[in-house]
């Protein structure tokens, strides 16, 4: 079974500053995705930024890099120039592929608060 | 275009009493999904529908939780009787056909049940 684990329970940081928040995972296939989903307070879940586990090449959305590193199944998420609107629980989660599996079903982490200070 | 809507969004019950909760998924999306956040966990996968079949319902905790999608359209998840362990963050949320793989999610239903 595929297990996702973030470490870090609550984050800050200053604004205009980086941040990198941690994400590990654990599961015998090949073919997957990987994403970031980013909750603001009391708002829907939205994805922030996703890796398809074929590919090499590290995913950026603007200020949203990410840390593929497959072979130590980690996943970090980078967040640079941060703003307040950043603030919010952010959720790692695994997804088989779909064509690999009848199903699309997420696998979340814990999630990690992340405190945006001015 | 709308995105996902739940209804409610917050319910209180009391325990042993039945609680429904709704879904509406984007129009056209075939899969629509239940998960569910227990306070202080991770979110945890329920069921997955295409359309109107149940494709996979591996994470329904027990018999006490019921969920249905009439034709294909909007789901329905019903928790009879409520216990106490079933409070948390209900969330729903929908994709396209197959091979999707962004799931837009709706803003939740937090149970309270005392």
């Amino acid at each position: 079974a595929q297990t996702v684990t973030q470490s870090q329970p609550e984050m800050s940081v200053q604004e205009a500053e980086t941040v990198t928040l941690s994400c590990t995972y654990d599961t015998s296939e090949n073919n997957y995705y990987l994403f970031w989903y980013k909750q603001p307070p009391s708002r829907q879940m939205i994805l922030v930024i996703r890796q398809e586990a074929y590919k090499q090449q590290n995913a950026t959305e603007n200020r949203f890099s990410v840390n593929f590193q497959k072979a130590a199944k980690s996943f970090s998420l980078k967040i640079s120039d941060s703003q307040l609107g950043d603030t919010a629980m952010y959720f790692c989660a695994f997804m088989t592929h779909p064509f690999s599996s009848n199903t699309g079903k997420l696998i979340f982490g814990q999630g990690t608060t992340l405190q945006v200070k001015p | 275009e709308a995105g996902v809507t739940q209804f409610p969004s917050h319910s209180v019950i009391e325990k042993g009493q039945t609680v429904t909760l709704r879904c509406d998924p984007i129009s056209g999306h075939d899969n629509l999904y239940w998960y569910r956040r227990v306070m202080g966990k991770e979110i945890k996968f329920l069921l997955h529908f295409v359309k109107e079949s149940k494709q996979d319902e591996s994470g329904m905790p027990n018999n006490r939780f019921l969920a249905e999608r009439t034709g294909g359209t909007y789901s329905t998840l019903k928790v009879q009787p409520a216990e106490l362990e079933d409070s948390g963050v209900y969330f729903c949320a929908s994709s396209q056909g197959t091979g999707s793989y962004e799931q837009y999610f709706g803003p939740g239903t937090r149970l309270t049940v005392t």
